[in-house]
């Protein structure tokens, strides 16, 4: 059973566009949820997270929407650039250490 | 900070072969986590450390499968008799002790191809 639940599998936007990745979960003991951003060849990257106490979150471009009753949180990327293009991974925490990861957004920004 | 470093960062072998991969942690962190990450899927959580104690392996880890962590240093994973099934990528993160909600961080991961 998938924990995390993240959709769409895949997405193209424009430059300049805004790409909204989403996320869905059940276990309501999870108590932290990072994104992370992943090149080819790397590993995953933290990009930005958010507590369940708080509903919105920026960092530059990058914002965490969350709704905690909704159980679902989504990443909007504004101004969407080439650069961007990447797989972005939603996660969620319970346990201190227990990290449980989306399939993944394979997002694709065209000039 | 030098981040988080995996050795090899590709690594072929033949199917029945031993293979071991090492990492080395964030220096100051002390929670070292495995995962393996296979095309087109989120990182899936294999065993993790608390110092040099293994608190915690996934039932995806098969007898085949060794982790140590010796004096809560760099760590190593070991996959015996290799199967084609055991092709991915092996991620390892780590991340600090003194805070709930310390993130992982991860290093660019070691691909094994078993053939």
């Amino acid at each position: 059973q998938q924990q995390v639940k993240q959709s769409p599998q895949s997405l193209i936007v424009q430059k300049g566009g805004i790409p909204i990745i989403n996320c869905a979960y059940e276990n309501t003991a999870f108590d932290y949820f990072p994104w992370y951003q992943q090149f080819p060849g790397k590993g995953p990257a933290l990009l930005i997270a958010i507590r369940p106490d708080v509903s919105e979150k920026k960092e530059g471009r990058f914002t965490i929407s969350f709704n905690k009753s909704a159980k679902q949180f989504s990443l909007h990327i504004m101004d969407s650039q080439p650069g961007d293009s990447a797989t972005y991974f939603c996660a969620a925490k319970y346990n201190f250490n227990k990290f449980y990861f989306g399939s993944g957004t394979k997002l694709n920004v065209k000039p | 900070d030098t981040g988080v470093s995996q050795d090899p960062r590709h690594k072929i072998t033949k199917r029945g072969q031993n293979v071991t991969f090492r990492c080395d942690p964030i220096s100051e962190h002390n929670r070292l986590y495995w995962y393996r990450q296979t095309l087109g899927q989120g990182p899936e959580f294999l065993t993790y450390f608390q110092n040099e104690a293994q608190l915690e392996k996934s039932r995806l880890l098969s007898d085949r499968f060794s982790a140590e962590r010796p004096k809560g240093s760099f760590s190593t994973l070991e996959i015996q008799r290799t199967e084609q099934g055991d092709s991915a990528m092996y991620l390892c993160a780590s991340s600090a002790l003194w805070t709930d909600n310390s993130p992982l961080h991860f290093g660019n991961g070691t691909r094994l191809t078993v053939t």
